[in-house]
């Protein structure tokens, strides 16, 4: 398996754009997990689905961002409408079952994200 | 989730033995200790997990304490690539919350 895809690896767009991330967990899978890398505030979590629904997106900061998975090898993030604040590495995981029941998660290359 | 401690940055020469030390007095029985490790500009990358006994596998060992409030991290020879940053995680409520981790630079 060639791991967890994320596309593109790097965006650049003005503010008030729509940004739309995309990830390709590894097949089998269950759960994904979109996080969101700063500087200021490190590696958050985001969201995470399991079996394709959303189980828990108290990270998301706000309206702006919305996360889907239509099925069980493709999820998306969007922002809209960007803002500068929103610049940072979205990184993508997956897991093969409940990481609390002695499984591990698999990162992405990660999304370059800036707004300008 | 249960708190970790790490130190926040540490050296180590290559070729020797890196220990990095973790703090999670607020275990729970049932709760696994996880070791990610991020190097730059990477995605994180899973090391190695355990429970109550120590763990070895092909990247490092993990001694965990009998009481488990803490465990330490063990590369046997460190080497330029494992310059990272390494994080230690208690899971529960089935994600991972990073918090800073530990820098290790190995140095030439």
């Amino acid at each position: 398996d060639a791991g967890v895809i994320q596309s593109p690896r790097h965006e650049v767009t003005e503010m008030g754009q729509e940004v739309t991330l995309r990830c390709k967990p590894i097949s089998g899978h269950d759960y994904l997990f979109w996080y969101r890398q700063t500087m200021m505030r490190g590696l958050e979590l985001l969201i995470y689905f399991n079996n394709n629904v959303p189980i828990d997106d108290s990270g998301m900061p706000e309206d702006r961002f919305s996360a889907k998975m239509p099925n069980a090898s493709f999820s998306t993030l969007k922002i809209q409408p960007s803002e500068p604040r929103d610049s940072a590495v979205y990184f993508c995981a997956s897991s093969l079952a409940d990481l609390v029941v002695n499984t591990e998660a698999f990162f992405g290359q990660g999304t370059r994200l800036t707004v300008v | 989730d249960a708190k970790t401690t790490q130190p926040t940055s540490m050296d180590c020469a290559e070729g020797r033995a890196a220990n990095l030390p973790c703090n999670h007095s607020t275990i729970s029985g049932n709760e696994y200790v996880y070791w990610y490790r991020q190097i730059h500009s990477q995605g994180p990358q899973y090391i190695i997990h355990g429970l109550k006994n120590n763990e070895t596998n092909e990247m490092a060992s993990l001694i965990i304490t009998e009481d488990r409030k803490s465990s330490t991290l063990i590369l046997p020879h460190a080497t330029l690539r494992d310059t990272a940053v390494y994080y230690c995680i208690v899971i529960s409520g089935s994600r991972l919350t990073f918090g800073e981790g530990t820098q290790l630079t190995v140095n030439p």
